[in-house]
């Protein structure tokens, strides 16, 4: 079984705050992503990469960076929270790409008061 | 367009009894089906998959179908157990390095 692990597994910051997701895998996967996940929307995808150093751009990134500082890591970045980022991050990793199984971190439930 | 549409969003049914997962896509290239089971609190999994030169797969108690003229698919879930409560989520993927999600569907086994 695919191992993601991610931290902290909750969070609580307020407005404006600077809030660091961090997620890491260990089966060499190539891609990983991030995602929200609210009520109502499912899984909506934020950024993700194919590697050390890429990025690319998902279906909800306004007021998210991340970057992929190794194969085995990569961050999800809030310089600026709003409450409208409260929400539950999964982390996720595959190979390839979306060819296959993605396999899910435990999730982090951020609070932005 | 990538969308995935997903219904309904709720589905209770009687334990023992079949429950259904309707999805529709846009693009008509997407060629990879994967279904995710979300238990409460837990993180999604996925519970079974199609490729587009399959109509049919199945596994314990879990059947999908394909039809990739009216870019639709399905998932039955046969003999529902209150084991079988969670969400789930139906998704497609057309080579591409990403996967587009449903909304997922809320399963309530009433015993």
């Amino acid at each position: 079984e695919a191992a993601v692990t991610q931290s902290p597994r909750n969070k609580v910051t307020v407005t404006g705050g600077n809030v660091t997701l961090s997620c890491r895998q260990t089966n060499s996967h190539n891609y990983m992503y991030w995602y929200r996940q609210d009520t109502g929307h499912g899984l909506r995808l934020i950024h993700y990469s194919y590697g050390a150093g890429n990025l690319q751009i998902g279906d909800v990134p306004d007021g998210y960076k991340a970057t992929r500082t190794t194969q085995e890591d990569f961050f999800l970045l809030l310089e600026l929270a709003s409450p409208s980022q409260t929400s539950l991050y999964f982390c996720a990793s595959s190979e390839p790409g979306g060819q296959d199984t993605q396999y899910f971190g435990p999730g982090t439930r951020l609070l932005v008061l | 367009g990538e969308q995935v549409e997903q219904l309904p969003s709720i589905l209770r049914v009687q334990e023992g009894s079949s429950a259904s997962i309707n999805c529709t896509y846009e693009n008509s290239a997407s060629n990879y089906f994967p279904w995710y089971k979300q238990e409460p609190g837990e993180n999604p999994k996925l519970i079974i998959d199609i490729r587009s030169n399959m109509e049919r797969k199945q596994t314990q108690g879990l059947i999908v179908l394909l039809d990739k003229k009216a870019k639709r698919f399905s998932l039955h879930i046969t003999d529902t157990q209150p084991g079988d409560s969670a969400m789930y989520f139906c998704a497609a993927s057309n080579n591409n390095n990403r996967i587009f999600f449903g909304d997922g569907t809320q399963l309530v086994v009433k015993p």
